[in-house]
């Protein structure tokens, strides 16, 4: 009965190289989020879709690439990566833009290392 | 722009003392106001929110209080548990875009000694 999950839970991989994070929700929520949270445990938003749609855009570089294939899912990829891009990567969703006083649900988190 | 801060990064309380975690943000326009729970390897929990329209709301042990005057958010635990130690943060929202975009403060690790 997860409500938000991702996988992979931990990633570890060279400078370089590119990986994806995918993110599902069950909860039936239109709206989902990317956050990235740095070794002082400080929470950025990063990207957010809404029924598939991009509304938030971050200052990210666009090595970061978000792809919402339906309302349920949102997967980040992430080309050449960057010892720099290692942090932990939290998705979220909530209900949407019509009920504004709603919170966020997050997921488990994936870890990622850049050696 | 936004900026949340917290008075506090750290806070070490002894078990059944009641703790407080101190929030400030910038943005008058701020509505809606979130406390997030983060335990050691998981995601935020959410814990209580309130509204821009109250000053106080309370959950079971816990209770937000917020001054819009001086832009100030606290979150109260009472009793404080060794289950209650983890990473605390607030979260403003400033509703009138398009967009439901937190804004997350810098976050209070609360210790709670047996």
């Amino acid at each position: 009965d997860t409500a938000v999950s991702q996988t992979p839970k931990y990633l570890v991989t060279q400078m370089g190289n590119d990986k994806s994070i995918k993110c599902e929700q069950n909860l039936g929520h239109d709206t989902m989020y990317w956050y990235k949270q740095d070794s002082k445990k400080f929470l950025k938003i990063m990207f957010s879709y809404n029924n598939k749609e991009l509304i938030i855009n971050e200052t990210v570089p666009n090595r970061f690439s978000p792809k919402s294939p339906d309302k349920a899912h949102l997967n980040l990829h992430i080309n050449s990566l960057e010892l720099g891009d290692s942090a932990v990567y939290f998705c979220a969703s909530t209900d949407g833009l019509a009920r504004p006083y709603n919170e966020q649900f997050f997921g488990p988190g994936t870890r990622l290392t850049v050696l | 722009g936004e900026s949340v801060g917290l008075h506090l990064p750290t806070l070490s309380v002894q078990e059944g003392d009641n703790s407080i975690i101190n929030c400030a943000y910038s943005n008058s326009a701020s509505d809606y106001f979130i406390w997030y729970k983060q335990e050691s390897g998981k995601g935020p929990q959410f814990i209580i929110d309130i509204r821009s329209n109250m000053d106080k709301r309370q959950g079971q042990r816990v209770t937000v209080l917020l001054n819009k005057t001086v832009k100030h958010l606290s979150l109260q635990i009472a009793a404080t548990q060794p289950g209650d130690s983890a990473v605390y943060f607030c979260a403003v929202r400033n509703y009138g875009g398009a967009t439901n975009k937190l804004i997350f403060g810098t976050g209070t690790l609360l210790a709670v000694q047996p």
